[in-house]
């Protein structure tokens, strides 16, 4: 597809399980972002991928969160030991450059019960 | 502390008239703002990238200004639709990679 493009859209899941939220890029871009959205909230900055390396990881909460892009395209977030606050969207996004506007997927809605 | 404020959280008007949504930003060394509208569960979709030495931005009915010595911003809608209801996110870029967004702007445009 053109777009960046995320998967599952919906997790639903207990406390205390592991997830993981994957997110595939625009063909060619090199930066991509994780970023997380509860209701009501802007998106805030979670980590942020030049290539395949993780450049800027200070929006991460805690350790229970890590993620990974091991080919320089696609990408993998994941959350061990899923706490109830950790439930809302979580969004991907992908420029060409780290300087270029930023193209956005629509999202993996996590809750976790 | 970087922060991004948006004022009102929601706004209604009647669908033609004009609309000004507001953005302000803490910090004048910015690199770039960008608007996006988001729909309901939904991503968010790019209106309008201004870089730091531009002072206005327009695409179609849109238009994006940026005053950086005050810290603000303005998302200007000219003839309101019934379709340009959703929520408006203002986010800046302070010169790292990421985006600061605000709280958005909820707009409800009635027929």
């Amino acid at each position: 597809g053109a777009g960046v493009s995320q998967t599952p859209s919906n997790k639903v899941t207990e406390k205390g399980k592991y997830v993981e939220l994957r997110c595939d890029p625009i063909s060619g871009h090199t930066a991509l972002y994780w970023y997380r959205q509860s209701l009501g909230q802007g998106p805030e900055f979670l980590i942020y991928f030049q290539g395949t390396g993780a450049a800027d990881d200070s929006g991460l909460p805690n350790d229970r969160f890590f993620a990974v892009r091991p080919e320089g395209s696609v990408s993998t977030l994941k959350i061990q030991r899923t706490e109830r606050g950790d439930s809302a969207v979580y969004l991907c996004a992908s420029s060409l450059t780290a300087r270029q506007p930023q193209h956005f997927g629509d999202g993996t809605r996590l809750s976790i019960l | 502390k970087q922060e991004v404020t948006q004022i009102p959280a929601a706004l209604s008007v009647p669908e033609g008239e004009n609309l000004v949504l507001n953005c302000s930003f803490t910090d004048s060394a910015i690199y770039n703002l960008q608007w996006f509208r988001q729909d309901p569960g939904k991503g968010l979709t790019s209106l309008l990238l201004i870089q730091s030495s531009q002072r206005e931005q327009t695409s179609g009915r849109l238009n994006a200004s940026l005053d950086k010595s005050s810290g603000r911003s303005t998302l200007y809608i000219a003839a309101s639709q019934p379709g340009d209801s959703a929520t408006y996110l203002c986010a800046v870029k302070f010169g790292n990679e990421k985006l600061t967004f605000g709280t958005g702007t909820r707009l409800t445009i009635i027929p």
